[in-house]
């Protein structure tokens, strides 16, 4: 079945660490999105890739890091100079065309922890 | 203000009952509306989408747009325990989504 993948699905960081969380996309989908949900926020968009090697800087992303080398992957890198990590992250994907309005697809999210 | 409202509630319902969940927004350039449904510690899955104004029906859900009072509705009838959950509405322009905080329902059996 086509997806979205995202590991590891809780992830604990040290403060002063950098991490990086995984997304992986079997859905031919060209568009890629990073979400943060924190209680009572609803989703913030991070990041999104619409193209292959290409990114844009989202509504909150100070602090954060993509890379798109290919169309099925969009892993986030949670630096150090985030000051508040600890959040619900959410990877998503849509295609082209009218559909890249409401077909987005996501993924189960990864828990992240500083301690 | 905020480009999409949603009261985060939270709602509590007998089983049975009719649900009303709403969000109101301030961006005239959206032009479709969503509503997802996502589980505790899950992520979001699409419920019902709409373009433009007007209803739309789906088994035991409508959703409903007023473009002209910027307002969206999403009803529920018959509503089951399996139904509570988290409900965020979406609005998309230029492909980007941006949701409402999100209403949590439980439907009590």
């Amino acid at each position: 079945d086509g997806g979205i993948t995202q590991s590891p699905k809780y992830l604990f960081r040290k403060e002063g660490q950098n991490v990086t969380l995984s997304c992986e996309q079997n859905l031919n989908h060209d568009a890629m999105y990073w979400y943060r949900q924190d209680p009572g926020q609803g989703l913030r968009l991070i990041y999104y890739s619409q193209i292959v090697n290409d990114f844009q800087k989202g509504d909150i992303a100070e602090g954060y890091s993509v890379s798109r080398e290919k169309k099925e992957s969009f892993p986030l890198t949670v630096t150090s100079a985030q000051k508040n990590p600890t959040a619900f992250y959410l990877c998503a994907s849509s295609p082209s065309g009218d559909r890249g309005h409401y077909g987005y697809t996501f993924g189960s999210g990864t828990r992240l922890t500083v301690v | 203000q905020k480009e999409v409202e949603q009261d985060p509630g939270p709602l509590s319902v007998p089983e049975g009952a009719i649900v009303s969940l709403n969000c109101t927004y301030s961006n005239s350039a959206f032009q479709y509306f969503m509503w997802y449904r996502q589980y505790s510690r899950k992520g979001p899955e699409l419920l019902m989408y709409t373009y433009s104004s007007g209803n739309k029906e789906d088994g035991r859900f409508t959703a409903q747009v007023d473009k002209s009072s910027k307002y969206i509705s999403l009803f529920i009838r018959d509503s089951q325990p399996s139904d509570s959950a988290t409900y965020l509405c979406a609005m998309s322009s230029n492909y980007k989504l941006t949701f409402g905080k999100g209403t949590l329902l439980t439907v009590n059996p």
